[in-house]
């Protein structure tokens, strides 16, 4: 158990939706990272939160957005679901900033039908 | 320039040989190489991790490999056991500033055979 918790586990929804995907870091980690895994294009950074200010950028969608809050948990909101956006969405934490040590979660599987 | 290239696929290996997985860049302003172990149903988890002035580094049965003129590292599981079956990822930071992010490998299965 690496410490960092997300949920909701499992979300099916439709095209179009929005959902929230949520994130509680490791206790003492101030950066938060969303990843996205798919088949298709493994696994794919998208952005990274430190003590509840962007920190860095990667390939995340305009319909993508996320927010750390000032008790370091975060959110990323997935909106207008498309059926591509199918893919495991996972939460790491670290210390610091530097992107190194990052303690992954377990996992968001999202499925859009 | 920002990619990684991982090889091979996936990998069978017998228990108590030697998996090698190998991963090749082009960015030499990448400075920090991490290798994650991820077991179905898990998240990534960090196995080792090499900066590029070491040549290698060691631990446990797992070491890195690292060839700056060749950017080329590798990982080394030697005396393979069941429990090391998982797929592995390489991994390299770089972009610098906003743009800083680890950039991930295709994986690799790797598959050990008792």
């Amino acid at each position: 158990d690496s410490g960092v918790t997300q949920t909701p586990k499992h979300l099916i929804t439709a095209t179009g939706q929005r959902v929230t995907l949520r994130c509680s870091p490791r206790s003492g980690d101030l950066s938060v990272y969303w990843y996205q895994q798919s088949l298709d294009q493994g696994l794919q950074f998208l952005i990274q939160y430190y003590n509840g200010e962007e920190r860095a950028k990667g390939n995340i969608l305009e319909r993508f957005s996320a927010q750390q809050f000032p008790d370091l948990h975060s959110e990323l909101n997935l909106s207008s679901l498309e059926l591509g956006d199918s893919a495991l969405y996972f939460c790491a934490s670290s210390v610091t900033s530097d992107q190194e040590t990052q303690y992954f979660g377990p996992g968001t599987r999202l499925l859009v039908l | 320039q920002q990619q990684v290239k991982q090889s091979p696929q996936s990998l069978i290996v017998q228990k108590g040989g030697i998996s090698i997985i190998n991963c090749a860049y082009e960015n030499t302003a990448f400075d920090y190489f991490p290798w994650y172990q991820q077991f179905p149903g898990k998240g990534p988890a960090l196995l080792i991790a090499i900066r590029p002035d070491v040549s290698e580094k060691k631990e446990g049965r797992f070491t890195i490999s690292f060839n700056k003129s060749a950017k080329q590292f590798s990982l080394h599981i030697m005396d393979s056991q069941p429990g090391d079956s998982a797929t592995y990822f390489c991994a390299a930071r770089g972009g610098g500033g906003a743009t800083n992010k680890l950039i991930f490998g295709t994986g690799t299965l790797l598959a050990v055979q008792p």
